[in-house]
């Protein structure tokens, strides 16, 4: 069983160029999240999804884009990346649906570093 | 929108002793607080949560307690051991019709041996 996985765990991006996170699970849960974490400013959340099909925006949602094409998938999409995207990103995941009242279980994190 | 702020940013306590770290909310709405623990270049875990109907929780050493009329909660860790230190993170969910949450900005605790 391997939860919840991201791809790549680090990159390195030249600024204005298009990159996609990629994140997976394989518990069935019908929500999903994108938060980054910057170093005295903890975990914000860029976007979610309650269940397939569905998205929402977070608190710090510009310049990322997202997509839930189905249960296990939720890739995060930066269209042209700028070096304020530096940070770590983290996917999650909870079983509730219509709500964020569910334990989160998070990915490993992918590092991204926009020069 | 809702807004959290975690106090102390920093906290060292020496092993065995106790360490509280307290997180208030804007929102009157929210009903869902979880504490997460985040070790060094790990993911963050929960640790422990609570629902707006409970007033305290607790689990072993762990326990968190909410008072909804001040709009604070708290994390309380007694005995602490080496392995305690870590970052916790304080959120606060927000009730469908307007999805979101947010965390508090992380208290470093060190437990010196």
């Amino acid at each position: 069983i391997a939860g919840i996985t991201q791809a790549p765990t680090s990159q390195i991006l030249a600024a204005g160029r298009r990159m996609t996170l990629r994140c997976t699970q394989d518990m069935r849960h019908n929500a999903m999240y994108w938060y980054r974490q910057d170093l005295g400013l903890g975990l914000r959340l860029i976007h979610y999804s309650n269940t397939a099909g569905t998205t929402g925006k977070g608190e710090v949602p510009d310049g990322y884009s997202v997509s839930r094409a189905n249960t296990d998938d939720f890739p995060l999409t930066l269209a042209s990346a700028v070096p304020s995207q530096t940070s770590v990103y983290f996917c999650a995941s909870s079983e509730g649906t219509g709500g964020f009242r569910d334990e989160q279980f998070f990915g490993p994190g992918t590092r991204l570093t926009v020069l | 929108g809702e807004n959290v702020e975690q106090h102390p940013s920093t906290l060292s306590v020496q092993e065995g002793d106790s360490a509280v770290i307290k997180c208030t909310y804007s929102d009157s709405a929210s009903n869902y607080f979880p504490w997460y623990k985040q070790e060094l270049g790990k993911r963050p875990q929960l640790i422990i949560d609570i629902r707006s109907n409970v007033g305290e929780k607790k689990d072993q050493r762990i326990a968190v307690t909410l008072n909804k009329t001040a709009k604070h909660f708290s994390l309380h860790i007694t005995e602490t051991q080496p392995e305690d230190s870590a970052v916790y993170f304080c959120a606060a969910s927000i009730p469908p019709g307007n999805n979101d949450m947010r965390f508090g900005a992380g208290t470093r605790l060190t437990v010196k041996p």
